[in-house]
Formats: structure tokens, C-alpha cells, sequence
């Protein structure tokens, strides 16, 4: 069973408007979530991280947002930029992590 | 800045073979993993090892053994390769074995088994 999921496979967003990918996890005891930007033929690079005692961490145009009882996160990106076209993952866990499906984002110009 | 290299970014063997991939990373990180990413699946996590010969098997360690010898590489081995590890092969590495550590990650290597 898929204990971190991103439900949304691709999304296109128009350039300077906000993108917003979802994460959904099942395990209570995650307490560390990542998101990674990944694109073809590179390996993934770390984008923001938050901890379970915090609810929103920003850096820059990334913002993401943990919602602990929904077990929910997700990342803002604001404004989008061509140049943020890749495929994001989002992870969850310990020192170990289990990742999401990843969400393929498309910024349009 | 961490740097993690994987030995091929590309490669071809045939059903049966043998097959080896190197990781090896620059900053003195505790921990190293190996993962394969496939569409639809994300990643994976295959192996991981948190000091030089300990090792614990991840999600999908079925087909696959590990070997770290020195601190700063790490090896997946394919004993007998088949067509369905066709894929991605991320390694990885971070710090220290503890709670909200960054994983770095190498370039990855994509194997076509035929």
C-alpha cells in the first residue's frame, strides 16, 4: 500500500501564476517531508523541508505546507517560472523515506 | 558542496549477467541508499547502509545485493540480471543517522536488461 501519494500524475500552469503540487501520507509517525525537483536524465535535487513541529517553511518563491491532522502537504510556488518544468517528488519518514509518484509540472510561457 | 557519482550513466547487458553499479560520494555521509525510480512508481527504496559493512534491506531488496566495503562507496549488485530491472538506479547519501536528514542524490545510472 502506497503510504505517501501524489494523486495528480502532470499539471500545467500558466508562467507567474502560482503552482500548487499535493502530497497525502498515511503514517502518523512521519515526522520529516521533503520535496525534490527532478529532471530528465538527472538525479533528483533537494528542494525545501519541513519538520512535524512546524506547519509552513518558505524559502524564496518554494513555500510548503504540512497539515498534520489531514497528513497533508503540499508546495507552493510562487510566481511559476518555464525554467520550474520537471517532475517533483515529494518524500516522507525518518532518516529513511519513503517518496511519492511524483507530479509532473509544466509552466507554460 | 556534496557531490555523489555513479560509475555508468548508461547500461546495456543481457539476461543473466552479472551487473555492478558504483556510488561514491565526497562528504564523508554516514548513510547511503539505493533506489530505482519506474513510471507510475516513483522511487524505490532497494538497500540502504548506515556504516561501512552494515547493511538493511529497503522496500524491494528481492534480485539485489549491497556491498560497502569503504565508507564512501556503495555498491548494487544484479546477481543475475533480468529484464524487469530495466530502470533508474539512484544512489544516494546523508549525513548522519538521524532524524530530518537531506538525501543527496547522484546522477543516476539507467540499466536496459534485454
Amino acid at each position: 500500500d502506497q503510504q505517501v501519494k501524489q494523486n495528480s500524475p502532470s499539471l500545467s500552469v500558466q508562467e507567474g501564476r502560482i503552482s500548487i503540487l499535493n502530497c497525502d501520507y498515511t503514517n502518523s509517525m512521519f515526522d520529516y517531508f521533503l520535496w525534490y525537483k527532478k529532471y530528465p536524465a538527472e538525479g533528483p535535487t533537494f528542494l525545501i523541508s519541513i519538520s512535524s513541529i512546524k506547519d509552513k517553511n518558505e524559502d524564496g518563491r518554494f513555500t510548503v505546507f504540512l497539515n498534520k491532522s489531514a497528513k497533508h502537504l503540499s508546495l507552493h510556488i510562487v510566481p511559476s517560472q518555464p525554467g520550474d518544468s520537471a517532475v517533483y517528488f515529494c518524500a516522507a519518514g525518518t532518516y529513511k523515506y519513503i517518496f511519492g509518484t511524483g507530479t509532473r509540472l509544466k509552466v507554460l510561457a | 558542496d556534496v557531490k555523489v557519482t555513479q560509475s555508468s550513466r548508461y547500461l546495456v547487458k543481457r539476461t543473466g549477467e552479472k551487473v555492478f553499479l558504483e556510488c561514491v560520494q565526497d562528504m564523508d555521509h554516514e548513510n547511503m541508499f539505493w533506489y530505482r525510480q519506474d513510471p507510475g512508481l516513483g522511487l524505490r527504496l532497494i538497500y540502504f547502509s548506515y556504516d561501512v559493512k552494515m547493511k538493511e534491506k529497503g522496500d524491494i531488496p528481492e534480485g539485489y545485493s549491497v556491498s560497502r566495503e569503504k565508507k564512501e562507496r556503495f555498491s548494487l549488485i544484479l546477481e543475475s540480471a533480468s529484464t524487469n530491472q530495466t530502470s533508474m538506479y539512484l544512489c544516494a547519501s546523508s549525513l548522519v543517522r538521524g532524524v530530518w536528514e537531506t538525501q543527496y542524490f547522484g546522477p543516476g545510472t539507467r540499466l536496459l536488461v534485454l
